[in-house]
């Protein structure tokens, strides 16, 4: 079975500043998907952005960004010029391309992350 | 719809009570998904419909709890005879049914048993 763990259980930055997120899964699969999800007091689980295995280039969206080392199975989340309304929890969270088995994603337990004015 | 819907948003429920929560999910999205998430928790997937068929129930945690769906439409999660360990916020889910893309998410249903 696919486990994802984030270790860092809450992160605390700066605003402007940049702050990393750790990620590591594990998998014996060799095409999948990873995610990065954002959920806000409203407990609405936010997209913020996503990365196929089988691509070398790590994925970004604009102030966000990926390091995505699949041989370290490692998928870290960089977001640079951090703003007040990126305080949130933070998901990792893996899935098979095949879609098989649950067909569900994994996620990890979550970073908290709070932003210092 | 514009999004996926989620009733109620927050439920408080005696002991032992039988309790339905609703998803109504993207209009076309034909994969619907339900997680717990427990307090301070990461998300625990429950359960997946392709359509009207739930091809994995393998996350239900006991036989109290059951789900269902109309069509590719709404889907309700029943927990018979709650107990305060199923205290959580139950989050749906619905996607096109392809792997590639992430899930859109509901607010939510946070269940409380007292």
């Amino acid at each position: 079975a696919q486990t994802v763990t984030q270790s860092q259980p809450e992160m605390s930055v700066q605003e402007a500043e940049t702050v990393t997120l750790s990620c590591t899964y594990d998998t014996s699969e060799s095409d999948y998907y990873l995610f990065w999800y954002k959920q806000p007091p409203s407990r609405q689980m936010i997209l913020v952005i996503r990365q196929e295995a089988y691509k070398q280039q790590n994925a970004t969206e604009n102030r966000f960004s990926v390091n995505f080392q699949k041989a370290a199975k490692s998928f870290s989340l960089k977001i640079s010029d951090s703003q007040l309304g990126d305080a949130a929890m933070y998901f990792c969270a893996y899935r098979d391309r095949s879609g098989g088995g649950a067909d569900g994603l994994t996620f990890g337990k979550g970073t908290h992350l709070i932003i210092q004015p | 719809g514009a999004g996926v819907s989620q009733s109620p948003s927050n439920k408080v429920t005696e002991k032992g009570k039988d309790v339905e929560l609703r998803c109504d999910p993207i209009s076309g999205h034909t994969a619907l998904y339900w997680y717990r998430q427990r307090l301070g928790q990461g998300l625990e997937f429950l359960i997946y419909f392709q359509g009207n068929s739930a091809p994995d129930k393998s996350g239900l945690p006991s036989d109290r709890f059951s789900a269902e769906r109309t069509g590719e439409s709404v889907s309700t999660l029943t927990i018979q005879r709650t107990q305060q360990e199923d205290s959580a916020v139950y989050l749906c889910a619905s996607s096109l049914g392809t792997a590639r893309y992430g899930y859109t998410f509901g607010s939510g249903t946070r269940l409380t048993v007292v």
